[in-house]
């Protein structure tokens, strides 16, 4: 039974379309995130959520923004892409306090054309 | 700034040379160093939490430790299997509002 879920695992399309990569994890954490992993495979955060407050990284472009329909799923949506874009992005949940680990979804490989 | 650095960023080993990955860190109220395994074309795999300077954990063939500045993976008598990128990071309270902050990872590679 898969902890933290995304789809599509692999996602291409044209610039300035828009578009979502969804999560949801079934671990009844309290906190989601999304990293993006580059080129390099370095993995910076994008965002954390819980049901309180959303951080958001200063240097993630406003065309990305996250929706939470509930405290299980944290979707992705990606406005106007651009070729910069193209990345693997990562869904990972904890457990609420800055203390607990985090698990990870498969990944969403995003390539834009 | 919080920072993360991993080195050697590329290991080759001979199964069964043991060695160790280093994980140097510059965060501001460690809140926990974490490590991470991930295999090509999947996301990190959670191996050990460390919170304080002096602990240690271990999972078959894999030791981590911790210092006030550094975090080491031990790997004993490695074997193909354990090939795999090894991610770092550590959760600080200062201007990383307690986000995981990952180093760009050591690729182990253990040639039978």
């Amino acid at each position: 039974d898969t902890a933290v879920s995304q789809t599509p695992k692999y996602l291409v399309t044209q610039m300035g379309n828009d578009k979502s990569i969804k999560c949801e994890q079934n671990l009844g954490h309290d906190t989601m995130y999304w990293y993006k992993q580059d080129s390099k495979k370095f993995l910076k955060i994008m965002f954390s959520y819980n049901n309180k407050e959303l951080i958001i990284n200063e240097t993630v472009p406003n065309r990305f923004s996250p929706k939470s329909p509930d405290k299980a799923h944290l979707n992705l949506h990606i406005n106007s892409l651009e070729l910069g874009d193209s990345a693997v992005y990562f869904c990972a949940s904890s457990q609420a306090g800055h203390w607990k680990e985090a698990f990870f979804g498969q990944g969403t490989r995003l390539t834009v054309v | 700034e919080d920072q993360v650095t991993q080195s050697p960023e590329a290991l080759r080993l001979q199964e069964g040379e043991s060695s160790s990955l280093n994980c140097s860190y510059t965060v501001s109220g460690l809140r926990g160093l974490f490590w991470y395994r991930q295999d090509p074309g999947k996301g990190p795999e959670f191996l050990f939490t460390l919170y304080s300077a002096g602990e240690e954990k271990e999972k078959e063939r894999l030791k981590a430790t911790l210092t006030k500045k550094e975090s080491f993976l031990h790997i004993t008598a490695p074997k193909p299997e354990d090939s795999a990128t090894y991610l770092c990071a550590a959760r600080g309270g200062g201007g990383s509002q307690g986000n995981l902050i990952f180093g760009k990872g050591t690729k182990l590679s253990v040639k039978p």
